[in-house]
């Protein structure tokens, strides 16, 4: 398994600025995700976060917006960029666990765009 | 396009009935197929995968590919179930498709 962890965990911001995710993994782990869960929805993948190479953005979803990092294989981060209200969700991190291919999840971070 | 429909939103049962969660879903391919839950101020976790074949928590799921549903069921329900439960299935990237998801009551 992988246990990940994410700062900050809650976040109130204004309109126009920008705030970074961080997420870290307890051990290395090839790949990393982003995803959004606005208020009362279900998950939607933003992106993979590829280890030494641009991160693949998922259809709607753009670099400009969602700058991500992902410097080794147990830390990345996402930036959401020119912040408005429509922003405003929990932000998680996942990680797959190569022995098994199952996905393990950060707590998330909670943003509210004013 | 790849689609995963849960079509209860909530789900309210009494303590000690059978639970069915459903799960259909449109996918190219043979995709994996897991079941995620988050409990109450918990973060997401994995429930059980397809392939496992496995039961945890008393829960189990049934791949039906004529159907294309992966239904989690469970005998008797216990309080402790009440969560948010969602259906995921994987594509061969590893990528998820998350259900809206279904809320589970299980009242005493």
């Amino acid at each position: 398994s992988a246990v990940i962890s994410q700062k900050p965990s809650r976040d109130i911001c204004q309109r126009g600025t920008s705030l970074t995710i961080q997420c870290q993994v307890d051990s290395q782990v090839t790949m990393m995700f982003w995803y959004r869960q606005q208020p009362g929805q279900s998950l939607t993948l933003i992106a993979t976060a590829n280890q030494g190479s641009e991160a693949t953005y998922e259809s709607g979803f753009v670099i400009d917006k969602f700058p991500i990092s992902r410097p080794n294989l147990t830390f990345s981060t996402l930036t959401v960029s020119n912040m408005s209200p429509e922003d405003s969700s929990i932000y998680l991190c996942s990680a797959l666990a190569d022995s098994t291919d199952t996905q393990y999840f950060g707590p998330g971070t909670r943003l509210t765009v004013l | 396009a790849q689609r995963v429909t849960q079509p209860e939103k909530l789900l309210s049962v009494f303590k000690g009935a059978p639970v069915e969660l459903k799960c259909n879903y449109s996918y190219s391919g043979s995709p994996e197929l897991f079941w995620y839950v988050q409990y109450s101020r918990q973060r997401l976790q994995l429930l059980l995968r397809h392939i496992s074949r496995e039961s945890i928590k008393g829960f189990t799921a049934d791949l039906n590919k004529g159907e294309t549903s992966f239904h989690l069921k469970k005998p008797f329900a216990q309080e402790e179930d009440s969560a948010m439960y969602y259906c995921a299935p994987s594509s061969g990237t590893y990528k998820y498709i998350f259900g809206t998801g279904t809320r589970l009551k299980v009242l005493a």
